[in-house]
C-alpha cells in the first residue's frame, strides 16, 4: 500500500509557464514533507522542504504547498525554464530519518 | 571528491556472483542509507545506519548484506541475487540532528543487472 502517491506519472509545460506537481499522502502521522529532483544518471537532490507547522514554503521559483486536510502537497515551478525538465519525487517523514518516497513524475518544459 | 560518491556506477553480475557496491560521504554527515529504485516504483529504502549502528533493516533479503564501517563508508554486499534485484541502488547521507527529519543526500547510483 503506497503512503505516497504522485498520480501524474508525467506533464509537460510550455517554458515560462507554471508547473504544478502533486503529491498524496496517506498517513495522518506524516509532519515533514520533500521534494527531489532527480536528473538522468544523477541521483536525487534535495529542492524543498516544509513542516506540518506551514501551509507555504517558497525559495526562489520553487513553492511548496500543503493542505493537511486533504492529506495533499504541490510543488510549483514558476516560471518554468528547460533546465527544470526532470523526475520529480516527493517524500514524506512522520520524525527520524526514514522517509517514504512516492514513485515521481517526468517533467518535461518545452523551449 | 565532494557529495555522496558510488562505485561502480555499472555492474552487471550472474546469480552466482558476489559483488559489493560502495558509498562514500564527503559531507561530514552521522547516518547512512541505502535504497532500491525499480523502474517506475517509489525509492525503497532498504537499510539505515547511524552513527555506523545499523538501526532500519527494512525486511530485505538476506542475499543483501551491509555494512559501515565507519561513518563515511558504507558497502552493501550482494551475493546469489535474483534476477528481479536488477535496479538502481542509491546511497544517501545525512547529519542526525534529535527527533527532527534530516534532509538526505544522494549518491549517482549503481546500477545493477542480474543476468
Amino acid at each position: 500500500d503506497q503512503q505516497v502517491k504522485q498520480n501524474s506519472p508525467s506533464l509537460s509545460v510550455q517554458e515560462g509557464r507554471i508547473s504544478i506537481l502533486n503529491c498524496d499522502y496517506t498517513n495522518s502521522m506524516f509532519d515533514y514533507f520533500l521534494w527531489y529532483k532527480k536528473y538522468p544518471a544523477e541521483g536525487p537532490t534535495f529542492l524543498i522542504s516544509i513542516s506540518s507547522i506551514k501551509d507555504k514554503n517558497e525559495d526562489g521559483r520553487f513553492t511548496v504547498f500543503l493542505n493537511k486536510s486533504a492529506k495533499h502537497l504541490s510543488l510549483h515551478i514558476v516560471p518554468s525554464q528547460p533546465g527544470d525538465s526532470a523526475v520529480y519525487f516527493c517524500a514524506a517523514s512522520a520524525g527520524g530519518n526514514k522517509l517514504v518516497f512516492g514513485a515521481g513524475t517526468i517533467l518535461r518544459v518545452k523551449s | 571528491e565532494t557529495g555522496v560518491t558510488q562505485t561502480p556506477r555499472h555492474l552487471v553480475m550472474g546469480m552466482t556472483n558476489k559483488k559489493s557496491l560502495k558509498c562514500e560521504q564527503h559531507l561530514g554527515h552521522n547516518a547512512m542509507y541505502w535504497y532500491k529504485q525499480s523502474a517506475k516504483k517509489p525509492l525503497e529504502l532498504m537499510f539505515v545506519y547511524s552513527l555506523e549502528e545499523r538501526v532500519e533493516n527494512n525486511s530485505v533479503p538476506s542475499r543483501f548484506s551491509p555494512e559501515c564501517p565507519n561513518s563515511s563508508h558504507l558497502f552493501l554486499h550482494l551475493h546469489t541475487l535474483q534476477p528481479e534485484d536488477s535496479a538502481l541502488y542509491l546511497c544517501a547521507s545525512s547529519q542526525r540532528r534529535g527527533g527532527t527529519t534530516d534532509t538526505q543526500y544522494f549518491g549517482p547510483g549503481t546500477r545493477l543487472t542480474v543476468l
